[in-house]
């Protein structure tokens, strides 16, 4: 069974400071990983995929990589600013079984000002 | 990208009763999904929603308890039936085309008394 694990579980950070968000699975049988990001109280909203196929996608200050071989992702903050404040997740979609998409229990993310 | 809307966005029940949450797209999706979060946690899927058969549910959620309706590629319901406070929850409905990008809803925001 997938499992799926971020490390930090929180992170505080003044504003402007570049940060790294980690990702890992078990299971290296995906076709994606995806990252959103939900504030409090709200839905999810996509920031980036990539595809198994793929080493890494950029949006903006947004970076996030994938090495499916070892089971690893991170994803990039640049000059991180207060509206960044949230809870940043990583999915998986698995190759096999289900097809739904398997969650990390997030990174909450404070951007002092 | 799909745009997913979810209703109600937020309902108080009493305990005993059901409600029924709708999810509509706004174009046609090969996966459509279920997902509980409780407070503080990460989201846990229910059950994926396939068109035109019977839902797949995880392990500890049973169709009497949530049934779910998919009859067609744009729309989902899933009801919570003879709620308890335990139940009190976000429930999300996501979905996407296969291998693609996966979208939420803003979810549901439920309190069972």
């Amino acid at each position: 069974k997938q499992e799926v694990t971020q490390i930090p579980a929180a992170l505080s950070v003044p504003e402007g400071e570049n940060l790294v968000l980690n990702c890992s699975f078990t299971d290296s049988a995906i076709y994606n990983l995806q990252w959103f990001r939900q504030d409090p109280g709200k839905g999810l909203t996509s920031l980036l995929l990539i595809q198994s196929s793929q080493r890494e996608q950029t949006s903006g200050r947004l970076n996030a990589s994938l090495d499916k071989s070892s089971g690893r992702s991170t994803l990039y903050i640049a000059a991180s600013q207060p509206g960044d404040s949230a809870t940043y997740l990583c999915a998986v979609l698995g190759a096999t079984g289900r097809r739904a998409l398997t969650f990390g229990s997030g990174t909450r993310l404070q951007v002092q000002p | 990208s799909a745009v997913i809307s979810q209703k109600p966005s937020r309902d108080i029940c009493q305990r005993g009763t059901s409600l029924t949450i709708q999810c509509q797209v706004d174009s046609q999706v090969t996966m459509m999904f279920w997902y509980r979060q409780q407070p503080g946690q990460s989201l846990t899927l229910i059950a994926t929603a396939n068109q035109g058969s019977e839902a797949t549910y995880e392990s500890g959620f049973v169709i009497d308890k949530f049934p779910i309706s998919r009859p067609n590629l744009t729309f989902s319901t899933l009801t919570v039936s003879n709620m308890s406070p335990e139940d009190s929850s976000i429930y999300l409905c996501g979905g996407g085309l296969e291998n693609t990008e996966a979208f939420f809803g803003q979810g549901t925001r439920l309190t069972v008394v």
